[in-house]
C-alpha cells in the first residue's frame, strides 16, 4: 500500500538557517504530494502541494519539488522565522480507485526555531 | 468563512467508558472525514463520508467504533468501550464535492483514556 515516510525530528535550528525536511514515499502510479503544517493547538493546514513529477509547490517561503525518480518531496525554506515553529506533514494522495480522495501522512517532523 | 469545528477540545475517561465527538464540517462541503492521530504518528483515516454515505471504512475498528453523519452536514464519532489504545487526537476535515479538493481539518479532540 501507499506510505511515506520522513525524516525524524525534533529539528532545531537558528532563525535565519537553511532548513529541509527530507520526505519520500511509495505509491503505484502518479500520486498528488502534500506538505501540511500543525502550529500549536491548531488543527492541519495545508502548506503546499504538487499533482505531477517536476511540479514545485510554494507557499510563504516554503518549496518542495515533486521527484518522481527518487520518489521524493522535500521540504524547504531558505531563512526560517520562530513563527515557523510547528509540526510538518507530508502526505499523499493515491492516483486512482474509488477512495481517490483519502490521505496517507507520514509520522510528522517537529521544528523549534530560536532566536 | 467559519472553519472545521470539533467538539468537546478534550475528553478524559476511564477504558471501557464511551466517548462520543462532534464536527461541524465547513458550509456546504460534501465530503467530510475523521482521522485518528496516535501520539508521535500521522493522522490515519478511520472513515470518509460523501454526503450522508460511506465511502471507506476500511480503517475503522467497527467492533467498538461507530460514525454517523445524518442528513449530510454534521457528524458523530463514538467509541464504545474506549481502550487504552484509543487514547488519540481525533481529526475532522471536510472538502467540497469532487475527488481531489483540498481538506480542510479542525483542531481536533484530544482523548485520554485511563
Amino acid at each position: 500500500g501507499d506510505s511515506v515516510t520522513q525524516m525524524e525530528g525534533p529539528v532545531t535550528l537558528s532563525e535565519e538557517a537553511f532548513l529541509t525536511i527530507n520526505c519520500t514515499y511509495t505509491a503505484t502510479g502518479y500520486p498528488s504530494l502534500f506538505w501540511y503544517v500543525q502550529y500549536p493547538g491548531e488543527g492541519l493546514q495545508l502548506l503546499l502541494k504538487a499533482t505531477k513529477a517536476d511540479d514545485k509547490g510554494s507557499n510563504k517561503g516554503f518549496e518542495a519539488t515533486y521527484r518522481k525518480e527518487t520518489t521524493s518531496f522535500h521540504l524547504e525554506k531558505g531563512s526560517v522565522q520562530v513563527s515557523d515553529s510547528a509540526v510538518y506533514f507530508c502526505a499523499l494522495r493515491g492516483a486512482s480507485g474509488g477512495t481517490a480522495s483519502k490521505l496517507t501522512f507520514g509520522t510528522g517532523t517537529r521544528l523549534q526555531v530560536t532566536l | 468563512e467559519a472553519g472545521v469545528a470539533q467538539s468537546p477540545r478534550y475528553k478524559i475517561i476511564e477504558k471501557r467508558q464511551s466517548v462520543a465527538f462532534w464536527c461541524n464540517p465547513i458550509s456546504g462541503h460534501a465530503t467530510l472525514y475523521w482521522y485518528q492521530q496516535i501520539l508521535g504518528q500521522g493522522p490515519k483515516l478511520l472513515i470518509q463520508f460523501q454526503n450522508n454515505g460511506v465511502v471507506d471504512d476500511s480503517q475503522l475498528p467497527k467492533d467498538r467504533f461507530s460514525a454517523e453523519r445524518l442528513k449530510g452536514v454534521d457528524s458523530t464519532l463514538k467509541i464504545q468501550p474506549a481502550k487504552l489504545e484509543d487514547s488519540a487526537v481525533y481529526l475532522c476535515a471536510s472538502s467540497p464535492e469532487g475527488t481531489y479538493n483540498e481538506q480542510f481539518f479542525g483542531p481536533g479532540t484530544r482523548l485520554t483514556v485511563l
